[in-house]
């Protein structure tokens, strides 16, 4: 157990639908990440925050949103949602220059 | 900008075989480097890393060296197990900044040890 909390873990949708996903990090952790794994992509970098703030920020499309709450557990909002979109997404964390540890990840199904 | 090469899969090896997974790196300075696993169904976890040039990563019978001069960070072990299938992938961090910097990563190998 990493320690990196997602929920949740499966989710089906349709098309053009909005989800959102949950991410409690390590205790401790200020750093939070996202990434995206799919066949054909492999593992892409979504974003980073840290202690609430955006620090960066890699392949996100705009329909995809997110943020880091004053208790540190981030959101990941994907809307108009695509066939496409289906994917594991990750949640990471780290403490200020430690190792990143990594959720269970939460599968989402587009129909 | 910073990229990881690593050999494509699948591997299928027998039990007790050696292995390798080839892994370089293209950054800019003194990058991090790290090997994580996934096993079918679970989330990324942390393998091995070398944090500087010459530095061997170890853990549960698995190295790597971080090759500076090839940019490289092969990982090995002597003698595989069925418990060793899983995707491994090979991963950089810049060392830059007050905080923990995002890894990019290789496109996965897949392991396949038969008994």
């Amino acid at each position: 157990d990493s320690g990196v909390t997602q929920t949740p873990k499966h989710l089906i949708t349709a098309t053009g639908q909005r989800v959102t996903l949950r991410c409690s990090p390590r205790s401790g952790d200020l750093s939070v990440y996202w990434y995206q794994q799919s066949l054909d992509q492999g593992l892409q970098f979504l974003i980073q925050y840290y202690n609430g703030e955006e620090r960066a920020k890699g392949n996100i499309l705009e329909r995809f949103s997110a943020q880091q709450f004053p208790d540190l557990h981030s959101e990941l909002n994907l809307s108009s949602l695509e066939l496409g979109d289906s994917a594991l997404y990750f949640c990471a964390s780290s403490t200020g220059t430690g190792d990143v540890f990594f959720g269970e990840g939460s599968r989402l199904t587009v129909l | 900008g910073d990229s990881v090469t690593q050999m494509e899969g699948p591997v299928t090896l027998s039990e007790e075989a050696f292995l390798t997974i080839n892994c370089t790196y293209t950054a800019t300075g003194y990058p991090s480097l790290f090997w994580y696993v996934q096993y079918p169904g679970e989330g990324l976890q942390l393998l091995l890393k070398a944090t500087k040039a010459d530095d061997k990563g170890s853990n549960k019978g698995f190295e790597a060296t971080y090759r500076k001069e090839t940019t490289s960070f092969h990982l090995e072990k002597g003698s595989v197990q069925v418990s060793d299938s899983a995707v491994y992938f090979c991963a950089l961090r810049r060392n830059y900044g007050g905080a923990t910097n995002k890894l990019i990563f290789g496109t996965g190998t897949l392991l396949a040890v038969q008994p």
